[in-house]
């Protein structure tokens, strides 16, 4: 079964704009969660990730909100570019699991 | 520095032949993962070694499907038997190893199977 529940499938903002994608988990043994890119052709490569002692983590212009009494974390990507354009994948573990359990992804597009 | 590869990039068969799907992780990483990727579906956990051994084979679909890692390095995922519904992007990924929590994973650009 899904571990994680990503939401939209699909996103479309104009360049500019703050996507936003969110995801939500039950396994409260989650203590590790990495958000992946990926662009077609190419393998998911780490954006950022949080741990869940902190609400918010910030690297350039991704943000990472973690609530973690409503068990959901979410992606804000700021100032959106069309080379923002990929797919992004939510994901989390426990810390002694080895496998890292996937959202379904969110395909963005910014318009120009 | 040299990423995960993996060999071949693309790769079409026919139903019921065997398949072999290799990857070269980042050198001095011990920890190895293949996960495979359906269209429209998230990335599924396949199985995971750490050196030589495979201490967590649970992701694997189905006895077609085997693993073996040697030298502590490069990695073979073998499906035998091929069926239409193996058709995905198999993905490779490596890391430091150990059991650390935030153990960062790298992924190889993957190997599209096609099973006509």
């Amino acid at each position: 079964q899904q571990q994680v529940k990503q939401s939209p499938q699909s996103l479309i903002v104009q360049k500019g704009g703050i996507p936003i994608i969110n995801c939500a988990y039950e396994n409260t043994a989650f203590d590790y969660f990495p958000w992946y890119q990926q662009f077609p052709g190419k393998g998911p490569a780490l954006l950022i990730a949080i741990r869940p002692d902190v609400s918010e983590k910030k690297e350039g212009r991704f943000t990472i909100s973690f609530n973690k009494s409503a068990k959901q974390f979410s992606l804000h990507i700021m100032d959106s570019q069309p080379g923002d354009s990929a797919t992004y994948f939510c994901a989390a573990k426990s810390r002694s699991g080895y496998a890292l359990n996937f959202g379904k992804g969110t395909s963005l597009l910014v318009t120009p | 520095g040299a990423g995960v590869s993996q060999s071949p990039s693309n790769k079409v068969t026919e139903k019921g032949k065997d398949v072999e799907l290799r990857c070269d992780p980042i050198s001095g990483h011990t920890a190895l993962y293949w996960y495979r990727q359906s269209l429209g579906q998230g990335l599924e956990f396949l199985i995971y070694f750490q050196g030589n051994s495979a201490p967590d084979k649970s992701g694997l679909p189905s006895d077609r499907f085997s693993a073996e890692r040697t030298g502590g390095s490069v990695s073979t995922l073998t499906i035998q038997r091929t069926q239409q519904e193996d058709s995905a992007v198999y993905l490779c990924a490596s890391s430091l190893g150990g059991f650390l929590g935030t153990d960062t994973q790298y992924f190889g650009p993957g190997t599209r199977l096609t099973v006509l």
